[in-house]
C-alpha cells in the first residue's frame, strides 16, 4: 500500500508562477485535506474535501485552489506563487472527517523567490 | 473558537532523562479528540494516539504515557527513560465534531522540539 503520496518533494517556484502539488491516496479515503506547515506556526488547514466534487476552506485557504474529481486525487494548485507561500505542505486523508487518524503524506518542500 | 497551546517550544534533556510535553486545549464542545504526533527529523508526521473526550484513563505504551485531565484541559505526554530516537518535533492536535462533523480538520499546536542528548 503507498498511502497517501505527494509530488514533487521540492520544488523552487519564482514569485508569479504557477504550479500543482500533486496529492494521490488508494485507501479509498472519502477525507481529503491540505495542511502547511511554517516555522513556530504547526500545520495549518488550506482546504479539505469530504468526497469527489465537495471542497471547502480552511484557515488559510488564500492564494490556493483545489478541486477533486475522484476519489483518489486531490491536487493543490497556486495560481500566482508569492514568497510568504514559501512552506512545507501536507496532504492527509481519512476515511471520514470526524475523529478518525488522519494519514499524511511524506510532505512537499516549497520555496518560492 | 478551538485553540491548542504547547508552551513549551524546545526541550533538552539527558538520554535516560524523563520528559513530559505539556498540551493545554481549548473548545466549547463536549466531544472532541486529542491527538498527538510525531515529527522525526525525516519530515514525516506520525500517528501516536488518539483520545476522545469521554475517556480520561490515562493510557502507557511502552516508554510513551499520556495523562489526559478535562478539568485543566491538558492532555499531556510522557516519555520515560527517553532515547536519541525520540529527538523530534511533537504536535498535540484538537479536533472537533460539532462544527461540520469535524470536516475542518485537525487544528494544531505550534509544537515541543524534543531534543535528547547522548
Amino acid at each position: 500500500n503507498a498511502g497517501v503520496t505527494q509530488t514533487p518533494k521540492f520544488q523552487v517556484l519564482k514569485t508569479g508562477q504557477s504550479m500543482t502539488l500533486q496529492c494521490a491516496q488508494d485507501m479509498n479515503h472519502e477525507y481529503m485535506s491540505w495542511y502547511r506547515q511554517d516555522p513556530g506556526m504547526g500545520l495549518r488547514l488550506i482546504h479539505y474535501s469530504v468526497g469527489a466534487g465537495i471542497t471547502d476552506q480552511g484557515e488559510v485557504p488564500n492564494g490556493y485552489n483545489v478541486s477533486r474529481s475522484t476519489t483518489e486525487d486531490f491536487p493543490l494548485r497556486l495560481l500566482s506563487a508569492a514568497p510568504s507561500q514559501t512552506s512545507v505542505y501536507f496532504c492527509a486523508s481519512s476515511s471520514s472527517p470526524w475523529a478518525n487518524v488522519l494519514t499524511f503524506g511524506a510532505g512537499s518542500r516549497l520555496t518560492v523567490l | 473558537a478551538q485553540k491548542v497551546t504547547q508552551a513549551q517550544t524546545e526541550i533538552s534533556v539527558v538520554e535516560k532523562e524523563d520528559v513530559t510535553l505539556d498540551c493545554v486545549y481549548e473548545t466549547r464542545d463536549t466531544t472532541y479528540y486529542l491527538f498527538w504526533y510525531k515529527q522525526p527529523p525525516s519530515g514525516e508526521l506520525v500517528f501516536l494516539i488518539r483520545r476522545n473526550s469521554f475517556d480520561e484513563q490515562n493510557e502507557i505504551s511502552g516508554r510513551y504515557s499520556w495523562n489526559f485531565q478535562k478539568s485543566t484541559s491538558s492532555f499531556n505526554f510522557t516519555i520515560t527513560a527517553s532515547q536519541v530516537v525520540d529527538s523530534a518535533v511533537y504536535f498535540c492536535a484538537l479536533s472537533e465534531g460539532s462544527s461540520g462533523g469535524g470536516a475542518d480538520g485537525l487544528t494544531f499546536g505550534k509544537g515541543t522540539h524534543l531534543i535528547i542528548q547522548p
